[in-house]
């Protein structure tokens, strides 16, 4: 089942400015991480944020996590056309069983 | 450090068949987890293995299984095909589990005819 939601479905900016996708999700969890997939590819893993923390950075990454709003952010900043491609948020709870739990993803696209 | 290796990359098969996907893990890896990803439903959890123990099953059918080794290396097999089994598989490993970083292969591209 899908725990995760991705907001906006859809993202076309051009290069250089900021990109912002936003994930919700519907119970407690324990850590939520970030990945990316380029068409037909793999998943590429960017961020992981624990339940207990806030903020991390990761380069021109900014993950924020708001447990009380079931909610997180992912912020990439002076975007490139190498981003162009879909974001995904995973979940996991402590009722996951060691299962992530996938949102539907944002598809980035980036012009030059 | 090599990342998670998927084999075979590609294939097609024909409804009633079976297929066998192998993956291996980042070394060090005891967690072997697998996803089925297709425009539909998504990102789904199959199956997580660690030590050899299945520790977790997704909602899926019988007709999907798994395994893993004694060297954390893991296979699953999909028995008789179905047209929706098309889908992309997806391996991931990480230390123990989730909890951890958990780094994903390329997945293999199955094709049921």
């Amino acid at each position: 089942s899908q725990q995760g939601e991705e907001d906006p479905q859809a993202l076309s900016i051009q290069e250089g400015e900021n990109a912002t996708m936003n994930c919700s999700y519907k119970t407690s969890i324990n850590n939520l991480q970030w990945y990316r997939q380029n068409s037909g590819r793999g998943l590429v893993h960017l961020i992981l944020i624990r339940s207990n923390e806030r903020e991390k950075h990761s380069g021109r990454l900014r993950v924020t996590l708001d447990t009380s709003k079931k909610s997180s952010s992912l912020l990439i900043t002076a975007s490139r056309a190498a981003d162009t491609a879909s974001y995904f948020c995973a979940t996991d709870s402590s009722n996951s069983g060691y299962a992530l739990n996938f949102g539907k993803g944002t598809s980035l696209l980036v012009t030059p | 450090k090599a990342g998670v290796t998927q084999t075979p990359r590609y294939l097609i098969k024909t409804r009633g068949q079976q297929v066998t996907l192998s993956c291996s893990p980042i070394s060090g890896h005891r967690s072997v987890s697998w996803y089925q990803q297709t425009p539909g439903q998504g990102l789904q959890f199959l199956f997580e293995y660690f030590s050899e123990t299945q520790r977790n099953k997704g909602n899926f059918p019988g007709r999907f299984s798994g395994r893993q080794f004694s060297n954390s290396r893991s296979e699953m097999n999909v028995s008789t095909l179905e047209l929706g089994d098309s889908a992309l598989y997806l391996c991931a490993s990480s230390l123990q589990g989730t909890g951890n970083t958990i780094y994903f292969g390329e997945g293999s591209w199955l094709t049921v005819v």
